[in-house]
């Protein structure tokens, strides 16, 4: 069962490079989302979709794009990297609906910036 | 605005211990959910226990249980006897009805052996 799976697991880049995180998952569920980790600021959420062709904002969209046009894969763009963007990124999937259901994470992608 | 708030930045507790992780969230939908997860020093996320507001009893799930008091918006998390595995970082979350799930800073406990 791989689940969620996210690459690249490590990245190093400069400032005004562009990227893409890849998130795939084979639980069939239609909602996927992007967080960011950074210390003592917990998980927080970048964009996330209910289905293939929606997709929308959280709590820190600027400087990230996502598209999703199929239910497996939900890749997150940096266009311009900069060094605010230095964190852990995850991806994660539910199948609940509503209120109901964890998360189910990747196993997380550390972006450097330099 | 922060809907998840954990206020102990980090725990110690012995092993063998009782210990009780604090979160309190604050939202005006009736139908939520609450979640702890364990994050490890190998940075995963795994899932731990979850409650519904709608829910009449406090959940468990072997040595976690969460209790939960609705008038006061608190959802803290206790873990008993602590093993040295528990040292992680612990984070509080809550998923109201759209789906997104938003979760605090997180509590860093230490297990001592």
């Amino acid at each position: 069962n791989a689940g969620v799976t996210q690459t690249p697991k490590f990245q190093v880049l400069k400032t005004g490079q562009s990227m893409t995180l890849q998130c795939a998952q084979d639980m069939n569920h239609e909602y996927m989302s992007w967080y960011r980790q950074d210390p003592g600021m917990g998980l927080r959420l970048i964009h996330y979709s209910v289905g293939a062709g929606i997709t929308d904002q959280g709590e820190v969209p600027n400087g990230y794009n996502v598209s999703r046009s199929t239910t497996e894969d939900f890749p997150l763009r940096l266009l311009s990297a900069a060094p605010s963007q230095t964190s852990v990124y995850f991806c994660a999937t539910t199948g609940g609906t509503g209120a109901v259901g964890e998360l189910f994470f990747g196993e997380g992608s550390r972006l450097t910036v330099l | 605005a922060q809907k998840i708030t954990q206020t102990q930045p980090g725990m110690f507790v012995q092993e063998k211990e009782a210990v009780t992780l604090d979160c309190t969230y604050d939202t005006s939908d009736p139908s939520y959910g609450l979640f702890w997860y364990k994050q490890p020093s190998s940075g995963e996320m795994i899932f731990l226990i979850y409650q519904g507001s709608y829910d009449q009893q406090n959940a468990t799930e072997g040595r976690y249980s969460l209790n939960f008091q609705k008038a006061r918006k608190s959802a803290n998390l206790v873990i008993s006897a602590s093993q040295l595995g528990d040292s992680a970082m612990y984070f509080c979350a809550m998923r109201e009805r759209g789906n997104d799930m938003r979760f605090g800073a997180g509590t860093r406990l230490t297990v001592k052996p």
